[in-house]
């Protein structure tokens, strides 16, 4: 299983973007790069998933390089409501599959 | 649509009791997954189940069972409490349990163990 690091936190403004970097050096041909959010007391949100290059959706943009070594999670204009933790995962797309948690990145959002 | 419901939401039991939690999925979904959340180890996986079978297993003892009926509800069962079990339980549900998309998680249970 690749294992992910990433920050342990990181501390931001509203208004501005934020981007989380993850490392993941012994990412599998089959594994895709995903990210959920996670508030206290509540059980881990999916925010987006890629394989390689870029992926936008409504609440974010992953920026992954051509060796698919990193991903860049990018929150655009960041508000106090998006203070939580951020999960980085590499899943392979095998049936059965188990999301395997690191510690995540504790983004907190001041005013 | 309605999300992945878990009851109860908080449990106190005492050591050496057993306890069962429960977990409604997403209307459709078949695959349900467990797992244990703590300040101290983070998000671990317990097991998953699809279509009433476990097909994976993470790395917990005995004391730690699961079960999954044909409407797709789960439980999960915790013999002989001890007071490292307290813990947040999330279930997660997918349709399929492939890949890293999709899964929605409940709000989970809070076990304390005293």
């Amino acid at each position: 299983l690749a294992k992910t690091t990433q920050p342990i936190s990181m501390d931001s403004y509203e208004g501005q973007e934020v981007n989380i970097t993850c490392s993941h050096n012994n990412i599998a041909t089959n594994d895709y790069i995903t990210w959920y959010q996670q508030f206290p007391s509540q059980g881990p949100r999916f925010i987006i998933q890629g394989y390689k290059t870029k992926v936008t959706n409504e609440v974010a943009s992953l920026f992954i390089p051509a060796d698919r070594k990193s991903s860049t999670l990018s929150l655009p204009r960041v508000s106090l409501s998006d203070t939580a933790v951020y999960y980085c995962l590499v899943v392979a797309n095998n049936a059965g599959n188990m999301l395997t948690f690191g510690g995540g990145t504790r983004l907190m959002v001041k005013p | 649509k309605a999300g992945v419901t878990q009851t109860p939401r908080y449990l106190i039991k005492t050591r050496g009791q057993q306890v069962t939690l429960s977990c409604s999925p997403i209307s459709g979904h078949r695959s349900v997954s467990w797992y244990q959340q703590t300040p101290g180890q983070g998000l671990q996986f317990l097991f998953e189940y699809f279509s009433e079978t476990q097909r994976n297993k993470g790395n917990f003892p005995g004391r730690f069972s699961g079960r999954q009926f044909s409407n797709s509800r789960s439980e999960m069962n915790v013999s002989t409490l001890e007071l490292g079990d307290s813990a947040l339980y999330l279930c997660a549900s997918s349709l399929a349990g492939t890949g890293g998309a999709g899964y929605t998680f409940g709000s989970g249970t809070r076990l304390t163990v005293v």
